[in-house]
């Protein structure tokens, strides 16, 4: 079963609104969780990394005041994106790193997707 | 410079016969892991098969198969007796540095290729 969940799996909003998508790992502790954002048949371009209790690291283009990232628990993390605009309409994949229940190292499992639509 | 070009944007095969999608990566880190995922319609990311830099066998998984070339640092898909189903499309990833993370310290993104979109003909 999956592993790691995330909410909405579609949203469609007016643009200026704020859109906040959550992203959990279930049934284990994600010491990291990533942002992924993908345009229509294209690859998956990292957004921003995280770790429990510490600021997001954003990779080179991107607006952290536009994309803010909260990771407060081992088992959740948010985007939320402010102020949405048409251009920001994407899909956005969250993944998270930790270990399962009897393994001995981390791995990374993805989210099934937020399908975001601004208007 | 791009650290993993997939040059292949689509693929066809026929239904039954194998197929081979192409992966080649850039790295001076001595310790990484190559990845290939699938992605259908549905938008989620299958996790097919691992390779690590320092695995001495090629890595297979059922019929999914990577034939790791470590000098022309090649991780070609091999998929075997295609079905409908593996429509889609295949992104290889890497993440350099080891797998096994001491003291449960996370690092090592994964950085994907531009992926390849196949189709699988009846």
């Amino acid at each position: 079963g999956a592993v790691v969940s995330q909410h909405p799996s579609r949203v469609i909003c007016k643009s200026g609104t704020s859109v906040k998508i959550e992203c959990r790992s279930l049934d284990f502790q994600a010491t990291t969780m990533f942002w992924y954002r993908q345009f229509p048949k294209q690859s998956l371009m990292l957004m921003a990394t995280s770790n429990e209790g510490s600021k997001a690291t954003y990779e080179q283009g991107v607006e952290k005041d536009k994309f803010l990232i909260n990771h407060a628990s081992l088992t959740l993390s948010t985007l939320t994106v402010t102020s949405a605009h048409p251009e920001d309409s994407s899909f956005y994949i969250c993944s998270a790193r930790g270990r399962l229940a009897g393994s001995s190292y981390n791995e990374q499992f993805f989210g099934p997707g937020t399908r975001l639509t601004v208007l | 410079a791009q650290k993993i070009t997939q040059t292949q944007p689509g693929m066809f095969v026929q239904e039954k016969e194998a197929v081979t999608l192409d992966c080649t990566y850039d790295t001076s880190d001595p310790s990484y892991g190559l990845f290939w995922y699938k992605q259908p319609s549905s938008g989620e990311m299958i996790f097919l098969i691992y390779q690590g830099s320092y695995d001495q066998q090629n890595a297979t998984e059922g019929r999914y198969s990577l034939n790791f070339q470590k000098a022309r640092k090649s991780a070609n898909l091999v998929i075997s007796a295609s079905q409908l189903g593996d429509s889609a499309m295949y992104f290889c990833a890497m993440r350099e540095g080891p797998l096994v993370e001491a003291g449960g310290t996370s690092y090592g993104k994964l950085t994907f290729g531009q992926g390849t979109i196949l189709t699988v003909h009846p």
